[in-house]
């Protein structure tokens, strides 16, 4: 059963356009949430987070957006660049769970293609 | 810098043979992750650690096994080697989720791994 949900396996857009990336969950006890973005043969890296206490927080071009009520999260990239092509992945946690650790919970990715 | 290291970068292995992944960290994280990533899947926790001499698994941990004798060294041992296990294997790192920081994992550059 699959908790983190990226619905879109790839997304192609303009350079100077806007990239928006879409991201469902259907665990209500996710109370953090983060993008990672990865290139080929490299490991991810952290991009940007999101707490839930928050609607928006926004980071240069980067701005993420949670909808609670509808459990989805949207990353926006404005305005898109080449070298923003990668692939991007959605993740949750409980953070709040009382534990001295915590573990993401990914989605499958999606393929950010921005061309010239 | 070096973050989180992860060797070797590439490995072929025989059916039934076995192999340990190695993973360092030099940013003094309590906190250590092994990851596989499947073709067009997210990223599947094999086994976490939170401190030297305490491991955990995590949803996949079958087939492998790890040990944390110092916070620095986080290796996953397969014993018998089968094609299933064929994947992307990603290392990581994290702080304590009490530290002030963004929750993000640091993530070694990966290990290839193909059973055959």
């Amino acid at each position: 059963d699959q908790q983190v949900k990226q619905n879109s396996p790839s997304l192609s857009v303009q350079e100077g356009r806007i990239s928006i990336l879409n991201c469902d969950y259907t665990n209500s006890m996710f109370d953090y949430f983060l993008w990672y973005k990865k290139y080929p043969a490299e490991g991810p890296t952290f991009l940007i987070s999101i707490s839930s206490i928050k609607d928006k927080n926004e980071d240069g071009r980067f701005t993420v957006f949670l909808n609670k009520s509808a459990k989805h999260l949207s990353l926006h990239i404005v305005p898109s660049q080449p070298g923003d092509s990668a692939v991007y992945f959605c993740a949750a946690t409980i953070k709040n769970s009382g534990g001295s650790n915590y573990k993401l919970t990914f989605g499958k990715g999606t393929l950010l293609t921005v061309n010239p | 810098n070096a973050g989180v290291t992860q060797t070797p970068k590439f490995r072929i292995l025989k059916i039934g043979q076995s192999m340990t992944l190695q993973c360092t960290q030099d940013m003094n994280h309590n906190y250590m992750y092994w990851y596989r990533q499947d073709p067009g899947m997210g990223l599947k926790l094999i086994y976490y650690s939170v401190g030297a001499g305490i491991t955990d698994k995590g949803e996949v941990p079958n087939g492998y096994n790890v040990s944390r004798s110092t916070t620095e060294d986080f290796p996953l041992r397969l014993e018998l080697a089968a094609p299933s296990q064929t994947s992307v294997y990603f290392c990581a790192g994290s702080p304590p989720r009490n530290s002030g920081a963004n929750y993000g994992y640091t993530f070694g550059s990966g290990t290839r791994l193909t059973v055959v």
